[in-house]
């Protein structure tokens, strides 16, 4: 069964550093997604892309997130200078052109920011 | 944007069903119920959704009151690896992020 991937599965970083998490969707899959958890608390929306922009985002996805499908696989975000409160997991997900009921997430990635 | 409302805890025999209820008594009438569940943090699964007929797959049934105030989902036989954070959301399909409230966290007991 396709699944949406992501890596890594751990990340940890310095404060005021770059990092990129990566996703790959499933293949014939078109719209795309990253949503956040802090630690104990609700799934957040982020941003949600299609058609190479950003189709909609929260007020969480300030200028230092940024997101790009550099190729026809890849789906990734950038936190441009991490804080400390950037430390939560991130799940990417993705959902078909057709259906529009299901959007199919990934094991997250686990950002921790020291 | 959380129009839901879920008891936070449940807890559940195995092999019992398990009957987790939802109200969202400001439903639109272009929204759908979807419920989603996330097992120790890993990413949220789709289980099912629903407009205003009640609705069954491989995973669950989805059970929505005449008024669509309210909706129940149906494990109709709970395993242990059911345990989970069941998430209830109301969306219209014009939209493209879900709003996950505290969710129900569902514990089937040996």
């Amino acid at each position: 069964e396709p699944e949406v991937t992501q890596t890594p599965s751990h990340q940890v970083t310095q404060m005021g550093q770059e990092v990129i998490l990566r996703c790959v969707p499933i293949s014939n899959h078109l719209y795309f997604y990253w949503y956040r958890q802090i630690l104990g608390q609700k799934v957040e929306f982020l941003v949600s892309f299609y058609n190479n922009e950003i189709s909609e985002k929260s007020e969480i996805f300030d200028d230092q997130f940024s997101v790009e499908r550099p190729d026809g696989s890849n789906f990734t975000l950038k936190i441009r200078s991490t804080k400390l409160e950037d430390s939560a997991m991130y799940f990417c997900a993705s959902r078909e052109d057709r259906s529009l009921w299901e959007q199919f997430f990934g094991p997250g990635t686990r950002l921790t920011v020291l | 944007d959380a129009k839901t409302t879920q008891p936070p805890s449940m807890d559940c025999a195995e092999g019992r069903a398990a009957n987790l209820p939802c109200n969202h008594s400001t439903i639109s009438g272009n929204e759908y119920v979807y419920w989603y569940r996330q097992i120790h943090s890993q990413g949220p699964q789709y289980i099912i959704h629903g407009l205003k007929n009640n609705e069954t797959n491989e995973m669950a049934s989805l059970i929505i009151t005449e008024d669509r105030k309210s909706s129940t989902l149906i494990l109709p036989h709970a395993t242990l690896r059911d345990t989970a954070v069941y998430y209830c959301i109301v969306r219209a399909n014009t939209g493209n992020q879900f709003y996950f409230g505290t969710g129900t966290s569902l514990t089937v007991i040996p």
